[in-house]
């Protein structure tokens, strides 16, 4: 089962910043969290992952919480073509490595 | 970041016939590669890790007979749909880990459309 819940679906007005909530209460120590999003009918795209520490990058930025057992992804400036499905996943840096998909929030961007 | 490139992009074929499709690790040697199938409006779902000069690892519920996986080289994991059926019609993304640290993240295909008819 995947180790996160996330709102199935948000909508944000262009312009505007997007926040996109992640719940992973069962996070392990060892365990960092990753964000993509997929485009209809593509493969989902890496965006950003941490551990503890507030990230940021070109793309967005990536706030966790003190007792890791919550992230927001924040878009600071939504386009139109940031409408996609956003993927939350938590993994260990160690065993199988693999990824365990949850549902994931569908983001829509208004113009 | 790792570019994966998979092949096909899209697929039709009649049932009973087997299909293979390509991933390919084009900047990098992956020991590792992940496949996945996706549903209309479903999430992804691991199928199974392929593994470099060893036999894959299916997820539970997927038929290794059915879903053959070769990793023949660090740059090349293919699936075969063996006699496809309509059942078998989805999209088939496959991934691979970046970097050599650990927790590096994977990076995707642009995924395979497979239809059966």
């Amino acid at each position: 089962d995947a180790k996160t819940t996330q709102p199935t679906s948000m909508d944000c007005a262009e312009g505007r910043a997007a926040n996109l909530p992640c719940n992973h209460s069962t996070i392990s120590g060892n365990e960092y969290v990753y964000w993509y999003r997929q485009i209809h009918s593509q493969g989902p795209q890496y965006i950003i992952h941490g551990l503890k520490n507030n990230e940021t990058n070109e793309m967005a930025s990536l706030i966790i919480t003190e007792d890791r057992k919550s992230s927001t992804l924040i878009l600071p400036h939504a386009t139109l073509r940031d409408t996609a499905v956003y993927y939350c996943i938590v993994r260990a840096a160690s065993g199988t490595y693999k990824y365990i998909f949850g549902t994931g929030t569908r983001l829509k961007v208004l113009a | 970041g790792a570019v994966v490139s998979q092949h096909p992009s899209w697929v039709i074929c009649k049932s009973g016939t087997s299909v293979k499709i390509e991933c390919r690790s084009l900047d990098f040697q992956a020991t590792t590669m992940f496949w996945y199938r996706q549903f209309p409006k479903q999430s992804l779902m691991l199928m199974a890790t392929s593994n470099e000069g060893s036999k894959a690892t299916y997820e539970q519920g997927v038929e290794k007979d059915k879903f053959l996986i070769n990793h023949a080289s660090l740059t090349l994991s293919t699936l075969t749909v063996t006699s496809a059926h309509p059942e078998d019609s989805s999209f088939y993304i496959c991934s691979t880990a970046s970097g050599q640290g650990k927790n590096q993240p994977q990076h995707f295909g642009d995924g395979t459309r497979l239809s059966i008819l």
